[in-house]
């Protein structure tokens, strides 16, 4: 069963530059997967960031940009904020109806 | 502005059944796939299941397979997630999300509730 894979925390200084990946434990993530990101602080509901790899959703900053580096989806944080300390979550369509989501990475910004 | 609004959720025994709702507003729903995703206490989100616009085709994550039922009506702009025999590792809370594949032939979730809680216990 081919899983998505996320870090699961990573760590950045206020202004500076963060990419956090999404990939699959077996083969390459692609535009195909239509890969997604959600940024979600802890009782809130989840926010869209990106979607289809890298079209930003309405009122998302454009400090957040979504690619596909080598074999992975990203998402990379230029200029993070002290209010973009959050759990980040990708999503991959994996056909037949089936989205699975990544594990998360919990992001502090300091 | 579009608005999903879950409810259904509570305390329950395990092996019960249980229905949650999820009501959309601001939006034609008719016209947009919705899925249903939950998150444990301290755990990731999770998919769970999707179902077309029209309520014909669903699917399903292998872990409610058999045991979780999606539906809509179109005429009460509602979503539905019926659960059954369910146990203390359902306990989550369980959200609805848009998917606007079909006006825009891009997969993702666009719009979130804000969730309704269900806890199994006894």
């Amino acid at each position: 069963q081919t899983v998505v894979t996320q870090e699961p925390s990573f760590s950045v200084s206020p202004g500076g530059t963060v990419t956090l990946t999404c990939g699959l434990t077996s083969g390459s993530v692609s535009s195909s997967y239509y890969p997604s990101w959600y940024q979600q602080t802890p009782g809130q509901a989840p926010r869209t960031l990106i979607s289809n790899t890298n079209t930003r959703s309405s009122g998302v900053p454009d400090r957040f940009s979504g690619s596909i580096l080598g074999n992975k989806a990203a998402l990379t944080i230029t200029g993070a904020q002290a209010d973009d300390e959050s759990d980040y979550y990708c999503v991959l369509y994996m056909g037949g109806g089936i989205r699975v989501f990544g594990g998360g990475t919990k992001l502090t910004v300091l | 502005q579009v608005q999903l609004v879950e409810s259904g959720g509570g305390v329950v025994q395990p092996g019960t059944s249980l229905r949650l709702s999820c009501a959309g507003s601001g939006f034609t729903f008719s016209s947009y796939v919705m899925h249903w995703v939950r998150q444990a206490p301290g755990r990731g989100l999770e998919w769970l299941t999707v179902i077309s616009e029209d309520g014909s085709l669903k699917y399903y994550t292998d872990s409610v397979k058999g045991r979780f039922t999606i539906s809509r009506d179109n005429s009460k702009n509602t979503l539905y997630l019926q659960m059954s025999s369910l146990r203390a590792e359902d306990t989550a809370v369980y959200y609805c999300a848009t998917d606007p594949v079909v006006p825009t032939g891009v997969r993702y979730f666009d719009h979130w509730g804000q969730g309704t809680l269900l806890t199994v216990s006894s």
